[in-house]
């Protein structure tokens, strides 16, 4: 089973602000949170990833609060083309298997003009 | 540089057949996943492959298998195909090393099963 809980689905406004939530709470000290996202009926696209830190990409930033056990992706200007599945993802850091990516439910965001 | 490459992009199989579907990595990734998705179960891992070897596998009946070859390309089979077996079949690579890092995924095989 899936690691994180996310609401099933987000509205936004276009040119606002995209804040998705995720909680974690069993998440383990060397577990990294990922964001993939979706776009109808491609494959998950990678958005960020961060450890405790929080982290900005030219796609988004990500906030881990301090205890780790939620985190919040933030577009910061949405657009019509970021609506999509969301799917925050927790995994075991660093060498071994990259590939095994338990994905939950995701949140899909509408972005709406 | 080229992505992850997934063939065909579509297929129609009859109940009982089998089907062999493709998976060309990012080059230089040696690592390779298969997940399979469907509406009711959303996404779900199949197998992972690195160095022609199964490292690691997800919850499927042994009708799914795959493989990789030395230049890291990679297939997976599914025999006795059954109507539930209609779904997209995504492939993704990513690289092996220290650092943790991201799956870059394919556009997938929509394979539908009659």
């Amino acid at each position: 089973d899936a690691k994180t809980t996310q609401p099933p689905s987000m509205d936004c406004a276009e040119g606002r602000a995209a804040n998705l939530p995720c909680n974690h709470s069993t998440i383990s000290g060397n577990e990294y949170v990922y964001w993939y996202r979706q776009i109808h009926s491609q494959g998950p696209q990678y958005i960020i990833h961060g450890l405790k830190n929080n982290e900005t990409n030219e796609m988004a930033s990500l906030i881990i609060t301090e205890d780790r056990k939620s985190s919040t992706l933030i577009l910061p200007h949405a657009t019509l083309r970021d609506t999509a599945v969301y799917y925050c993802i927790v995994r075991v850091a660093v060498g071994g298997s990259q590939g095994n990516l338990i994905f939950g439910k995701g949140t899909k965001l509408s972005v709406k003009p | 540089k080229a992505g992850v490459t997934q063939t065909p992009r579509y297929l129609i199989k009859t109940r009982g057949q089998q089907v062999t579907l493709s998976c060309s990595p990012i080059s230089g990734h040696r690592s390779v996943s298969w997940y399979q998705q469907t509406p009711g179960q959303g996404l779900q891992f199949l197998f992972e492959y690195f160095s022609e070897t199964q490292r690691n596998k997800g919850n499927f009946p042994g009708r799914f298998s795959g493989r990789q070859f030395s230049n890291s390309r990679s297939e997976m089979n599914v025999s006795t195909l059954e109507l539930g077996d209609s779904a997209l079949y995504l492939c993704a690579s990513s690289l092996e090393g220290i650092r943790n890092t991201e799956a870059f995924f394919g556009q997938g095989t929509r394979l539908t099963v009659v």
